[in-house]
């Protein structure tokens, strides 16, 4: 049974350019959620997706940011024309439905380096 | 609003016990969370909250005060691989998934 699936695992991108950040749920997980870790300070959330809806996106920033669960394949968080102060590791997290024991699982993160 | 307050650093020795604490005003309250996070790696889940008391599970012990805003997650026998950072993250509500917002963390040093 595998867990969250996160790729790529380190992503480097020049300023300007577009980063795609792709998460797989769990098996039997319908709620995916992101969040990012800047060096030295917690995780922040930035979106909850169930297939094919945003649940919440409050921590969304309004521009360049953007993220998507299809009916088929993973969820992906899209940051366009990305920027310096983008560089972070992005973890994605997925649970069942309903409130669970175990709050998330997490996946193992990917790291965005921008140049 | 949501704030979440934990120390950012503490030192313990090898076999001691540490406390590690965390209040909490949020919104709403439906459950309280502790992960270990190692460096470099995703956190992982080690307890849960959501009736005051005890919760205990091997080395590991979270207690909760929902009166006071009060969490502390306790460790024995501390290893050196309990050095890690340690999250406190609430669930505010019923209804909105499983959406936690978390502390910044309290990062362990255990020496020996």
């Amino acid at each position: 049974n595998a867990g969250v699936m996160q790729n790529p695992r380190h992503l480097v991108r020049r300023r300007g350019q577009e980063a795609r950040l792709r998460c797989s749920p769990m098996k039997g997980h319908s709620h995916v959620y992101w969040y990012r870790q800047l060096p030295e300070e917690g995780l922040k959330f930035m979106v909850y997706l169930q297939k094919e809806n945003i649940i919440d996106e409050s921590g969304m920033p309004k521009e360049r940011f953007s993220a998507e669960f299809p009916k088929e394949g993973p969820s992906i968080l899209r940051i366009q024309q990305v920027v310096r102060g983008d560089s972070a590791a992005y973890f994605c997290a997925s649970s069942p439905p309903g409130d669970s024991l175990m709050g998330y699982t997490f996946g193992s993160g990917t790291r965005l380096t921008v140049v | 609003g949501q704030n979440i307050d934990q120390p950012t650093e503490m030192t313990a020795t090898e076999g001691a016990i540490v406390q590690i604490n965390c209040t909490y005003q949020t919104s709403g309250f439906n459950g309280l969370f502790w992960y270990q996070q190692h460096a470099g790696e995703a956190p992982t889940f080690l307890s849960y909250n959501v009736l005051d008391g005890l919760e205990e599970k091997g080395r590991f012990s979270s207690f909760l005060s929902r009166s006071k805003g009060y969490s502390y997650l306790l460790l024995k026998e501390l290893q050196m691989k309990d050095s890690a950072s340690y999250l406190c993250a609430v669930r505010p509500s019923t209804g909105g998934g499983n959406k936690l917002t978390f502390g910044t963390g309290t990062q362990l040093k255990v020496e020996l």
